[in-house]
């Protein structure tokens, strides 16, 4: 069984503040992790991926994730947050295998201060 | 590059109406398919997935169904819609093995009145 938490359904900074978005996972094999983004009455767009390589992965628009084994961890960061980074993020779980199920947390939206 | 797509963006149905959502993915061979719903402060609820045409898998019992009658088109449908079946439904897609992240589409509203 796998299952992702997130914690802090709303999150407020101030623009040009540190983003920090938390995630904690469980999986009784290796996990794959993601991060993803949603603006409003959008799709999905992905972030970033840990697939077991590097343990800090770089995503897109400057936000990175560092996967930690030992607290399960795998929180979304951005040194400075910029007014386009609000929106809702939400972080998955998966697993190798020829059907990929991915779990979802139930989300973080962010909130960004002028 | 591979695009997805979905139809209508938005759409507005009287309870018992039927329904029919259609997804389309550009630029690949073979691709899993998935359906979600997701609804306010709930996350994404997964419906179902297709590993290939014909082949469908249900997660949560309930009025939908979904058929794959092409490699790379995937259709939600019901025949009578209900309230609890308002929300925002997306469709994704993955590809080959070793490529695990799922790629969204830009979703269909749903309101069912």
């Amino acid at each position: 069984a796998q299952s992702v938490t997130q914690l802090g359904s709303h999150v407020s900074v101030s623009e040009g503040a540190l983003v920090l978005l938390r995630c904690n996972y469980s999986s009784s094999v290796p996990p794959y992790l993601f991060w993803y983004v949603q603006y409003p009455n959008q799709g999905l767009q992905l972030l970033l991926k840990y697939t077991s390589a590097a343990t800090l992965v770089k995503g897109i628009n400057g936000f990175e994730a560092e996967f930690k084994k030992s607290e399960t961890s795998f929180h979304l960061t951005k040194p400075s947050a910029h007014m386009s980074d609000a929106a809702e993020y939400f972080c998955a779980v998966s697993r190798a295998g020829g059907y990929q199920k991915v779990t979802f947390g139930i989300g973080t939206k962010l909130q960004v201060i002028p | 590059s591979q695009t997805i797509h979905q139809w209508p963006a938005t759409l507005v149905q009287p309870v018992g109406s039927p329904l029919s959502l259609e997804c389309t993915v550009e630029g690949t061979s073979n691709p899993n398919l998935y359906w979600y719903r997701q609804a306010a402060g709930r996350g994404l609820q997964l419906l179902f997935y297709s590993v290939g045409i014909g082949q469908i898998s249900s997660e949560v019992p309930q009025n939908l169904s979904a058929s794959r009658p092409q490699d790379r088109q995937f259709i939600l449908s019901s025949k009578k819609l209900l309230l609890s079946d308002s929300g925002f439904y997306l469709c994704a897609w993955s590809g080959a093995p070793g490529l695990y992240e799922q790629y969204f589409g830009p979703g269909t509203r749903l309101t069912v009145t």
